[in-house]
């Protein structure tokens, strides 16, 4: 069973601090994922890594894919109060049983 | 226009009852979904089905038996409903085998049993 440990469970920051949210697992995976969840809604997609030592930023989200692909990392600069949310990292096994594996996410609440 | 919509959004049951929660997609998808978000809101796996055949079955218990008409639709029949049924379940889909393609996820039906 291919397992996604991400940590922290909870983090509580001020607005203006940065952050990393860290994703990590024993197997390797075709790809990684990052999908945001707010209350009430389902999961939405931030960003795709496929390729080892890959970095993608998005506005002040920076992802990165580490080069063995079995971790990533988040790192979110002068996080807004429009930032808190559930923060899952999620794994992709691909060929015929193509799969989604989800880390137990992040929740991040940006204070004032 | 939803994307992947799931009715109903929210479902109060007693034990024992049985129940049916459905989904749509109206991307094209050829690949469709059933999640389980427990109350620690991890989300696991339950079925995964493509062009109306079941991929993946993540050892649910019978109880829970997944119907899909056709590409567009994914339906969650629950016999027997028990207190640790209680979660939220979201439909997604995906078109292909992309390793770069993206999961919808419809906005999750939360079901109590009580």
């Amino acid at each position: 069973t291919q397992l996604l440990e991400q940590s922290p469970q909870f983090l509580s920051i001020q607005e203006g601090e940065n952050l990393t949210v860290y994703c990590n697992s024993s197997s390797v995976f075709s790809s990684l994922q990052w999908y945001r969840q707010e209350p009430g809604e389902g999961p939405v997609l931030l960003v795709t890594v496929v390729t080892g030592g890959e970095v993608k930023k998005l506005k002040r989200l920076t992802f990165q894919f580490g080069d063995a692909r079995k971790d990533s990392s988040l790192h979110i600069t002068a996080a807004q109060t429009g930032d808190t949310g559930l923060y899952l990292c999620a794994g992709l096994s691909g060929g015929s049983n193509y799969k989604l594996t989800f880390g137990k996410g992040t929740l991040l609440t940006v204070n004032p | 226009d939803t994307a992947v919509s799931q009715t109903p959004k929210y479902l109060v049951t007693q034990m024992g009852n049985d129940k049916s929660i459905k989904c749509e997609q109206n991307l094209g998808h050829d690949t469709m979904y059933w999640y389980k978000q427990d109350s620690k809101k991890f989300l696991k796996i339950m079925f995964s089905y493509n062009n109306k055949e079941l991929i993946i079955n993540e050892t649910v218990p019978n109880r829970f038996s997944p119907k899909s008409p056709d590409k567009a639709h994914l339906n969650l029949h629950i016999n027997s409903l028990e207190l640790g049924d209680s979660a939220v379940y979201f439909c997604a889909s995906h078109y292909g085998v992309a390793m770069n393609t993206e999961a919808f996820f419809g906005q999750g039906t939360r079901l109590t049993v009580v």
